[in-house]
């Protein structure tokens, strides 16, 4: 069965960009229809959707984000990942990695999830 | 603010009944499916429930969730202090996967 597990930098300046990686294991990334997706958790905040990717190629955006984030798969690795550009203390969080499998996004559920890193800005 | 609503707390005793409610619209919850993430102090966030009322494998049956229109229901029946964490009703809206703001559960 599909496992997932994230890993990044854990400490990130203001200004700079910000690059984490989830490496997929039980099954090759580019088999089947999943979406590979990044979520975070903000600091006595709620979950938030950030974007998702597909096998095909296709990329989803929260929109509410603008256009910071970029999430890209490398099948050679079998990881997906995430940059972020131009991070402020806002993008301190959890962020997580999961996926959607066998149904589009829009009638999908999150299933399985990486146990979450642990992003903070700060000078 | 998040356009599904969910109460910030919900409490009960062991063995009690508690239902959290996530309120929504047509754009959300009322046009399409309606997920529950369970999400327990130092674990992953992880699926409870699907498609509105579909119990994630190795879910207890202690769960159950239900809609009603733009509207939908957790309830944890035989309440237990692993229970206690924050849960979270999730569905698509626009273009765009929404996340309640989440309900945090205490076991009292």
């Amino acid at each position: 069965h599909l496992q997932l597990q994230e890993s990044g930098p854990g400490l990130v300046k203001p200004s700079e960009t910000l690059s984490l990686t989830c490496t997929v294991s039980g099954a090759p990334i580019s088999s089947g229809s999943y979406y590979w997706s990044w979520i975070r958790r903000p600091p006595g905040k709620g979950l938030e959707w950030i974007g998702s990717i597909h096998n095909s190629g296709s990329t989803y955006y929260n929109p509410s984000l603008k256009s910071r984030f970029t999430v890209s798969v490398d099948k050679s690795k079998n990881q997906f990942s995430l940059r972020l550009n131009s991070v402020t203390a806002a993008d301190t969080a959890v962020y997580y990695c999961a996926t959607v499998g066998g149904v589009t996004l829009r009638y999908g559920w999150f299933d399985p999830w990486g146990q979450g890193t642990l992003v903070k800005v700060s000078s | 603010q998040s356009v599904l609503t969910q109460p910030p707390s919900a409490s009960g005793t062991p063995g009690q009944r508690v239902t959290i409610s996530c309120s929504g619209s047509t754009s959300n919850i009322g046009g399409y499916t309606l997920n529950w993430y369970q999400h327990l102090p130092g674990t992953a966030p992880k699926v409870l429930i699907y498609d509105t009322s579909k119990r994630a494998s190795g879910v207890p049956d202690r769960f159950s969730g239900s809609k009603s229109g733009t509207s939908a229901s957790l309830t944890i029946s035989g309440l237990q202090s692993g229970d206690e964490g924050d849960y979270y009703c999730a569905s698509w809206d626009d273009s765009l996967v929404v996340f309640g703001g989440g309900t945090k559960l205490t076991v009292l």
